[in-house]
């Protein structure tokens, strides 16, 4: 049992570039979750989805987008990567009702 | 203000010490408490679970919820080097703008052999 995967697990792009970060977890889970981890600042929501087909806003969005069009899945796109997001991002799924949820393994991004 | 503050030591401790690592909030909604463990260079997982206020103990571990305080507590007895990681206190209520979860930003823990 894999839980939650994420890819690529390291990536350097420069300003401007784009890319997305591909999250899959096989807990059969209705919530899925994109964060950001900074150094004192913790865990940030980035954007989270309730299902398939339906994505929302978190606490940071600004400059992300996502789409779950598979249940099992859920994109990060950055459209114009910016050095303000050099960050750990962690992908997680929970059960309706958000309180205990499965992390994967994080993707270390780093923007030049 | 934050929501949530959590000291991010790092805290270093002799092995078989008796560690608290400790959460404070504002938010008096907050009904559901974790505590999360996170390894270098891993994901966070669970580690311990608690709803509303009280006591919770597995193991090595208990976790402490003061509500009236607004202060939350995770007590490790007999640290271990395998304990050594970045701890990290999270909540969640219904009034948190639609049941999310907030997180602390983490104590990092050394346990020395």
């Amino acid at each position: 049992n894999a839980g939650v995967t994420q890819t690529p697990k390291f990536r350097v792009l420069k300003t401007g570039q784009s890319m997305t970060l591909l999250c899959a977890q096989d807990m059969n889970h209705e919530y899925m979750y994109w964060y950001r981890q900074d150094p004192g600042m913790g865990l940030r929501l980035i954007h989270y989805s309730v299902g398939e087909g339906t994505t929302a806003k978190g606490e940071v969005p600004d400059g992300y987008n996502v789409s779950r069009l598979k249940k099992q899945n859920f994109l990060l796109g950055l459209e114009s990567a910016a050095p303000s997001q050099t960050s750990v991002y962690f992908c997680a799924s929970s059960w309706p009702g958000w309180n205990i949820q499965y992390f994967g393994a994080g993707t270390r991004l780093s923007v030049l | 203000q934050k929501e949530v503050e959590q000291d991010p030591g790092p805290l270093s401790v002799p092995e078989g010490a008796i560690v608290s690592l400790n959460c404070t909030y504002s938010n008096s909604a907050f009904q559901y408490f974790m505590w999360y463990r996170q390894y270098s260079r891993k994901g966070p997982e669970l580690l311990m679970y608690t709803y509303s206020s009280g006591n919770k103990e597995d193991g090595r571990f208990t976790a402490q919820v003061d509500k009236s305080s607004k202060y939350i507590s995770l007590f490790i007895r007999d640290s271990q080097p395998s304990d050594s990681a970045t701890y990290l206190c999270a909540m969640s209520g219904a009034d948190t703008g639609g049941f999310k979860t907030i997180f602390g930003a983490g104590t990092r823990l050394f346990v020395k052999a």
